[in-house]
């Protein structure tokens, strides 16, 4: 049962690079959300996708894209990354539905980002 | 206001206390209400769900107030495992953003 997997766990990057992180899901789930934590503070909703087909913002979206690939997959991408988005990126899934009104998120593991 | 409060602690206490948290949200079409652990620099992790009657898992009860829009986590005979942050979530049915997390409030166990 892999649940949420994130790609990569670590990556460090210099001002001005790009790289997209990759978050897949095998629970069948049709929500899919990304978050951003920062040191001792809560979660942040950057993105999230209420099913396959769709993308919408969340809290703080300037800076980022995503592509819902498929019902599976859904990633964010940092065109230009800036130090401001060193962070710890979550990804997570749930099902939203009739009848699925009640259901929990789940996480990836994270992945750790440095902008140097 | 923030729509989800939790008092951030730390709430310090000896191995075997009982320990409680409260959580307090401000909007009333708010359904679905769930505890989540969160260790340092790791993953949130579902802790428990919480349903109307009050449900409990091993050392572990939640209850929900609506009349009064807040949601208790107790822990009996706290663990040194048990020394985390704990994370009060609030949402609302078939509405794909509407997922709010408290800040959370640190809990440390001491010998």
């Amino acid at each position: 049962n892999a649940g949420v997997t994130q790609t990569p766990k670590f990556q460090v990057l210099k001002t001005g690079q790009s790289m997209t992180l990759q978050c897949a899901q095998d629970m069948n789930h049709n929500s899919m959300y990304w978050y951003r934590q920062d040191p001792g503070m809560g979660l942040r909703l950057i993105y999230y996708s209420a099913s396959e087909g769709t993308t919408d913002k969340g809290e703080v979206p300037n800076g980022y894209n995503v592509s819902r690939l498929n019902k599976r997959e859904f990633s964010l991408r940092l065109e230009s990354a800036a130090p401001s988005q060193t962070s710890v990126y979550f990804c997570a899934s749930r099902s939203l539905g009739r009848g699925d009104g009640n259901q929990p998120q789940h996480f990836g593991d994270g992945t750790r980002l440095s902008i140097l | 206001r923030k729509e989800v409060e939790q008092d951030p602690g730390p709430f310090n206490v000896p191995e075997g206390a009982t320990v409680a948290f409260n959580c307090t949200y401000s909007n009333s079409a708010s359904q679905s209400f769930f505890w989540y652990r969160q260790d340092c620099r790791k993953e949130p992790k579902l802790l428990m769900s919480v349903y109307s009657s009050g449900n409990e898992d091993g050392r572990f009860t939640a209850q929900l107030n609506r009349a009064s829009q807040y949601i208790s986590l107790l822990i009996r005979d706290s663990k040194l495992s048990d020394s985390a942050t704990y994370l009060c979530v609030v949402s609302r049915y078939s509405s794909a953003s509407k997922i709010i997390f408290g800040s959370g409030t640190r809990l440390s166990i001491r010998p």
